[in-house]
Parts: structure tokens; C-alpha cells; sequence
């Protein structure tokens, strides 16, 4: 079974600069997670969807981040501009659509921010 | 949001020692605790998910135990080998809920 694809692995630009991560889950997986780890810190949930609509973006700086998901797969997160305390791991989870059960990680972009 | 806490932040044993670890997190409204292990360079790996108050899970050398009255999991590993060098994350989740909170994790490194 092919695990959730994440993509670039590493990138470094300016602040003020834009960068989009992409993610592409397992197969039949219709919930989609983004997650930011700053370093010294856990994972922070900032949007979960369900198919392409949004279960939960509480936590996303709206003015900076978007996410999408349009056909209900692959998923790109954006940020527009950034800053220095965005430099993050940004993890992208699936999982089936059933509460608490086991979530799927992929390897994460790390994002410097200079 | 629930407030998820692990201890100790990190940790150096020796190949062949053994080790435990802690996680608390808040009783009311639990439902669902998750271990993970995160090796550097690696994609976060699912270890185990508990619910009942009560539960012991194993795999291989690593297992889990889990008090939800008094909000805490413990995560041991016996005979501890350089491959479980890794951070390890819990994760707490609430009744009917799809989100996952995660404490900041502890460190393991074992040296050989």
C-alpha cells in the first residue's frame, strides 16, 4: 500500500516570499489533515478535510494560510506571505472517515523561513 | 483544546536498558490515545491507539498502558536496541472528534 506523498521535502525562501506544499493521501483515505511542527513543539493541527469540505480550520492564520482540496484527493497547503515563525515540519495525515482511528503521516515538508 | 503533556522531554539509555515514558492528559471528555514514533527523516509511524480504561498494548519490545481516570499512558520498551532511537509523540483525542492533540514528545536515543 503506497503511504501519503508529500512534496517538496525541504524548502527555503524569504520572508515575505510565497511557498505551496502539496499532498497526496492513500487511496480511499477521505479525511485529510495539516499539521506544523515548530521545532520543541507537537504537531498543531491546522485544517482538517473530509472529502473537499473542511471539518475544522480553527487553528489556520487565515490571513496567511489557504489549503485545498478541490476533487477530494491530492491537497495543496499555501502561504502568502511568510514569516519568520513559519519556519516549520508541515505534515500532511489521512485516514479513513471514522473518529479516532489510526492517522497516516507522510514524511513532511520542512520549511526555513530566512 | 486539550492540554497533553510528556515526560521526560528526552532521554539517553544504553543499548540493552530498558525505558518508560509519560504521557498525561486531561480525563474528562477522552476519548482516544495514540502513540506514534517519529524517526528523523521518517514519516510519524502509528504505534498504538487506546481506549479503554485499562488497556495494555504491545508490539514486539514496545508496549502501552493506559489509566484514563487519572489521565495518564505510560510507554515502555525492553531491551532498548540504536533502531528505537526516535521522538515519540502521544496524542489525545475527544469523544466523536477526528482531531488529534499532540504533546511535544520525548527524544530517544539509544547508544550502542
Amino acid at each position: 500500500e503506497a503511504g501519503v506523498a508529500q512534496s517538496p521535502r525541504y524548502k527555503i525562501i524569504e520572508k515575505r516570499q510565497s511557498v505551496a506544499f502539496w499532498c497526496n493521501p492513500i487511496s480511499g483515505h477521505a479525511t485529510l489533515y495539516w499539521y506544523q511542527q515548530i521545532l520543541g513543539q507537537g504537531p498543531k493541527l491546522l485544517i482538517q478535510f473530509q472529502n473537499n469540505g473542511v471539518v475544522d480550520d480553527s487553528q489556520l492564520p487565515k490571513d496567511r494560510f489557504s489549503a485545498e482540496r478541490l476533487k477530494g484527493v491530492d491537497s495543496t497547503l499555501k502561504i502568502q506571505p511568510a514569516k519568520l515563525e513559519d519556519s516549520a515540519v508541515y505534515l500532511c495525515a489521512s485516514s479513513l472517515p471514522i473518529p479516532n482511528t489510526e492517522a497516516f503521516f507522510g514524511q513532511g515538508t520542512r520549511l526555513t523561513v530566512v | 483544546i486539550l492540554n497533553v503533556e510528556q515526560s521526560p522531554q528526552s532521554l539517553h539509555v544504553q543499548e540493552g536498558d530498558s525505558t518508560n515514558f509519560t504521557c498525561s492528559f486531561p480525563s474528562s471528555n477522552f476519548y482516544a490515545l495514540h502513540w506514534y514514533r517519529w524517526e528523523t527523516a521518517k514519516s510519524p509511524e502509528a504505534l498504538f491507539v487506546m481506549t479503554l480504561n485499562g488497556d495494555e498494548k504491545k508490539k514486539g519490545r514496545i508496549s502501552a498502558t493506559l489509566n484514563t481516570k487519572e489521565g495518564y499512558s505510560y510507554l515502555y520498551i525492553k531491551g532498548s536496541q540504536p533502531e528505537d532511537s526516535a521522538t515519540y509523540l502521544c496524542a489525545s483525542s475527544g469523544a466523536g472528534s477526528y482531531q488529534l492533540t499532540f504533546g511535544k514528545g520525548t527524544k530517544l536515543s539509544v547508544i550502542p
